[in-house]
């Protein structure tokens, strides 16, 4: 099995830019995903195959990757996206989750 | 729009067995290239996926638990379900089931069902 490795926490202030690393050996074969999750709330999908952003999520969460890291970028941040986020990739017989990152919006 | 609802029990005594099951709603569980996943969340702590059924019967566990797991499917019920046997504290945590895309994401989501492994 394989390991994907994130901060436990990043600080940003409003309208700042948030970016939170997920960086695995694995990962320059295997697409990232990112999620959000509120508190008491299952995690919502957020980006899927590093970069794209499916129906309903605000164009100011994108994705990158470069190599063995995938970054989840939240340009402009609002109080609303104070969160949990986890990253999480696949290969063909397994998924694997990142510890997560409590985003805090000072 | 695909809904997903896990059921069972809240309370299981150690060493016992878990039984939950995920009923799907808003759409077939027969349809599209899919996978049903289990993944679950301790409180406090990150997720784990848990394993995941095709609607071939095939299935994939994590390695870290595959001697405990068993996930099954029941196409005609709209339905999967996962069995964890051998329960200790240690398995007390928020599980949910979720669609998954093959080497892809997952999406969307159960709520979460609340599992607490006490004598």
């Amino acid at each position: 099995s394989y390991e994907l490795t994130q901060p436990p926490s990043v600080s940003v202030s409003p309208g700042q830019t948030a970016r939170i690393t997920c960086s695995g050996d694995a990962l320059p074969k295997q697409y990232g995903y990112w999620y959000q999750q509120k508190p008491g709330q299952a995690p919502v999908l957020l980006i899927y195959k590093d970069n794209e952003r499916p129906s309903g999520i605000p164009e100011r969460f994108s994705g990158s990757r470069s190599g063995t890291v995938v970054t989840l970028i939240i340009t402009g941040v609002q109080a609303e996206d104070e969160a949990d986020y986890h990253c999480q990739s696949a290969d063909s017989s397994s998924s694997v989750f990142g510890g997560g990152t409590k985003l805090t919006v000072l | 729009q695909l809904q997903l609802q896990e059921s069972g029990p809240g309370l299981v005594k150690p060493s016992q067995i878990l039984s939950l099951t995920c009923s799907v709603s808003g759409g077939s569980i027969s349809s599209g290239s899919y996978y049903w996943s289990w993944i679950r969340q301790p409180a406090g702590k990150g997720l784990e996926w848990i394993g995941r059924i095709f609607l071939t019967g095939s299935t994939n566990y994590n390695p870290s638990l595959k001697s405990r797991v068993t996930i099954s499917i029941a196409t005609s019920k709209n339905q999967f379900s996962l069995k964890l046997t051998s329960l200790t504290a240690a398995d007390t945590a928020v599980y949910y089931c979720a669609r998954g895309i093959r080497l892809g994401g997952f999406d969307p989501w159960g709520q979460g069902t609340l599992v607490t492994v006490s004598p």
